[in-house]
């Protein structure tokens, strides 16, 4: 089985300040890792995915997330943030062994950003 | 990207009735599509899978009769909640993937409210 850990429900943070939104996994099988951001009311949106090389993986709107297998973690970061990027961001993975046909979110963490 | 609208958005009934919420793949053809649930702050929960033409495989704890779901055509799935009651009111989100394609496309979720 799998479960995912996001610490912090919440993060505040001043705009133009950078920014790490913390998610660790666990599995018993080799994972893909992912990051959704939802604003209000709405779906969730892809961030950004790691599935397999450069454990440093880019995504949309300036954000970035560096896979650690020793530590199972997959932290998320922006260097500079923008009262645009409050929202809520959810980590999930899915076992390599389920063909992409499963995702296990974290419970996610809520972005504030204020100027 | 690939976009998966709901509908309705937005539906509020009485307790005892029945509502269907169509999840359409607008621009590509899923092979399969999923449906979340989602609680205040909390995560996403994985309620079925549904595979274009075949029976939708539900997660343990959800009872399939009265989360209805049919998968017609590889691009609608509809979920029914049927004799819905209060603790049903929740947000419904559904996915589609591509076969092969690691990645989810989420539609905006749909807010349902039983009175």
């Amino acid at each position: 089985a799998q479960s995912v850990t996001q610490l912090d429900s919440q993060v505040p943070v001043f705009e133009e300040a950078p920014v790490e939104l913390r998610c660790n996994y666990s599995s018993s099988v080799s994972v893909y890792l992912f990051w959704y951001v939802q604003y209000p009311n709405q779906g969730l949106q892809l961030l950004l995915k790691y599935l397999s090389g450069s454990t440093l993986v880019k995504g949309i709107n300036g954000f970035e997330a560096e896979f650690n297998k020793s530590q199972t973690s997959f932290h998320l970061r922006k260097p500079s943030v923008h009262i645009s990027d409050t929202a809520e961001y959810f980590c999930a993975v899915s076992p390599m062994n389920t063909g992409f046909q499963k995702l296990v979110f974290g419970t996610g963490t809520r972005l504030l950003v204020s100027p | 990207g690939a976009v998966v609208s709901q509908h309705p958005s937005r539906v509020i009934c009485k307790s005892g009735t029945s509502v269907k919420i169509e999840c359409r793949s607008l621009d590509f053809q899923a092979t399969t599509m999923f449906w979340y649930r989602q609680f205040p702050k909390k995560s996403l929960m994985l309620m079925a899978t549904s595979n274009e033409g075949s029976k939708a495989t539900y997660e343990q704890g959800v009872e399939k009769d009265k989360f209805l779901i049919n998968h017609a055509s590889l691009t609608l799935s509809t979920l029914t909640v049927t004799s819905a009651h209060p603790e049903d009111s929740s947000f419904y989100i559904c996915s589609a993937r591509v076969l092969a394609e690691p990645e989810q496309f989420f539609g905006p979720g749909t807010r349902l409210t039983v009175l």
